[in-house]
């Protein structure tokens, strides 16, 4: 059964960077059968795609946050990250990890962590 | 953008019951809608993908259907624990997009 954990600060500083890894375990990162995605929801926006990214780095991102994200993978520790830049009070959410298995289709997550809750605040 | 529209916003039904919740795209989608469960202080639970195909280990009271930009999850014979919200999400293009969510409520 494949696991996620999302870890990562539950306080960020405005302007500052949110940076969260989200530990796999029960698969093999190296898997082409998957891709590694964040999704956040807040109150305001409800469920808000973030991007996915494949073991071998190739990624997709939500245009809006494009300038502001950056995701990458370490196989050798079966972990995946995300760093979002500048952010604001928006961007306070409850933050997922998740993957798609390629049995089910791209975009459709199968495997999701609890979820870490991010506040941006001085 | 797709815009995913949900309805109703919110569902009172009681067990045994049969429901339904519509989910209606901004533009064709072809098959490409998933549908999730979420319970409180849980992550979303894929429930449905495509369209109408079933992830194993979600009960065949689960369906869907629908194409293009209609779409229906239904849940035939309402169990205590099926009381949660449902999503609709697109995954035809990116950015995936989701609906508002439909929270359905014990009568």
């Amino acid at each position: 059964q494949v696991q996620l954990q999302e870890s990562g600060p539950g306080l960020v500083k405005p302007s500052e960077t949110l940076s969260l890894t989200c530990t796999v375990s029960g698969a093999s990162m190296s898997s082409s059968s998957y891709f590694w995605g964040w999704i956040r929801q807040s109150p305001g926006r409800g469920l808000e795609w973030i991007g996915s990214i494949s073991y071998s780095g190739s990624a997709y991102d939500h245009p809006s946050l494009r300038s502001r994200i950056t995701m990458s993978v370490d196989t050798s520790k079966n972990q995946f990250s995300l760093k979002l830049n500048s952010v604001t009070a928006a961007d306070t959410a409850l933050y997922y990890c998740a993957s798609e298995k390629e049995v089910y289709g791209s975009g459709s997550y199968v495997y999701w962590g609890p979820g870490t809750l991010v506040t941006v605040s001085s | 953008d797709i815009q995913m529209t949900q309805s109703p916003s919110s569902l009172s039904a009681s067990v045994g019951d049969r429901v339904t919740i519509t989910c209606r795209a901004s533009q064709s989608i072809s098959i490409y809608l998933n549908w999730y469960q979420q319970k409180p202080g849980k992550a979303p639970n894929l429930l449905i993908y495509t369209a109408s195909s079933l992830p194993s280990g979600v009960p065949s009271r689960f369906s869907g259907s629908g194409s293009g930009t209609d779409f229906t999850l239904t849940i035939t014979t309402l169990q205590p624990e099926d009381f949660a919200t449902y999503f609709c999400q697109q995954s035809y293009t990116t950015p995936y997009t989701f609906g508002q969510g439909t929270k359905l409520e014990i009568k």
